[in-house]
């Protein structure tokens, strides 16, 4: 069975800009969580997405967003980037919104 | 609020047994996770309690006390693979993990 997939793994932006990130959970997974490393702080939680409806949210600004599609893939955006997104960004599958997650190897994103 | 507390870091003796702590207030609770987190790799699965009571898994157990909101990662015979971050992580009423920031654990020979 395929592990989750991210795309890309490396990213640089500028700030002001956007980015799209992209995730590919383990097949017949439906929960599709997102978070932000970075050193020192653990993992951050951005959201999480069952069946394309968002189920949890964490405590991150609006310019933070994503959604989930009918495969489950999921995506999640950042707008106007800012220097201290840069991060990090995991994703994690789990067939059920309980159970055990699997996380892909994560984007880098570097924002100069 | 929700609160997860681990130790930052600790070095222990190829060989050797090492208990990392873990404690944790969260709104409700659903269980706890372990997981472990090579340098540059995603974190992989290690244990989930949910029950008071030690788990064991071969080298590594794990342990709940819900009454203490409190657990630990046990690690025996130590090897150099094990240098790793241990990250703990809390259930809450809804489900949603609450994440200390992980104990980098240091091997040496």
């Amino acid at each position: 069975k395929a592990g989750v997939t991210q795309t890309p793994r490396y990213l640089i932006k500028t700030r002001g800009q956007q980015v799209t990130l992209s995730c590919s959970p383990i097949s017949g997974h439906r929960s599709v969580s997102w978070y932000q490393q970075t050193p020192g702080q653990g993992l951050q939680f951005l959201f999480e997405y069952f069946s394309e409806t968002q189920r949890n949210k964490g405590n991150f600004p609006g310019r933070f967003s994503g959604r989930q599609f009918s495969n489950s893939r999921s995506e999640m955006n950042v707008s106007t980037l800012e220097l201290g997104d840069s991060a990090l960004y995991l994703c994690a599958s789990s067939f059920l919104t309980t159970g055990e997650q699997f996380f892909g190897p994560g984007t880098r994103l570097t924002v100069l | 609020g929700q609160n997860i507390d681990q130790p930052t870091e600790m070095t222990a003796t190829e060989g050797a047994i090492v208990q990392i702590n873990c404690t944790y207030q969260t709104s409700g609770f659903n269980g706890l996770f372990w997981y472990q987190q090579h340098a540059g790799e995603a974190p992989t699965f290690l244990s989930y309690n949910v029950l008071d009571g030690l788990e064991e898994k071969g080298r590594f157990s794990s342990f709940l006390s819900r009454s203490k909101g409190y657990s630990y990662l046990l690690l025996k015979e130590l090897q150099m693979k094990d240098s790793a971050s241990y990250l703990c992580a809390a259930s809450d009423s809804n489900y949603q993990l609450i994440w200390g920031a992980g104990t980098k654990l240091i091997i040496k020979p």
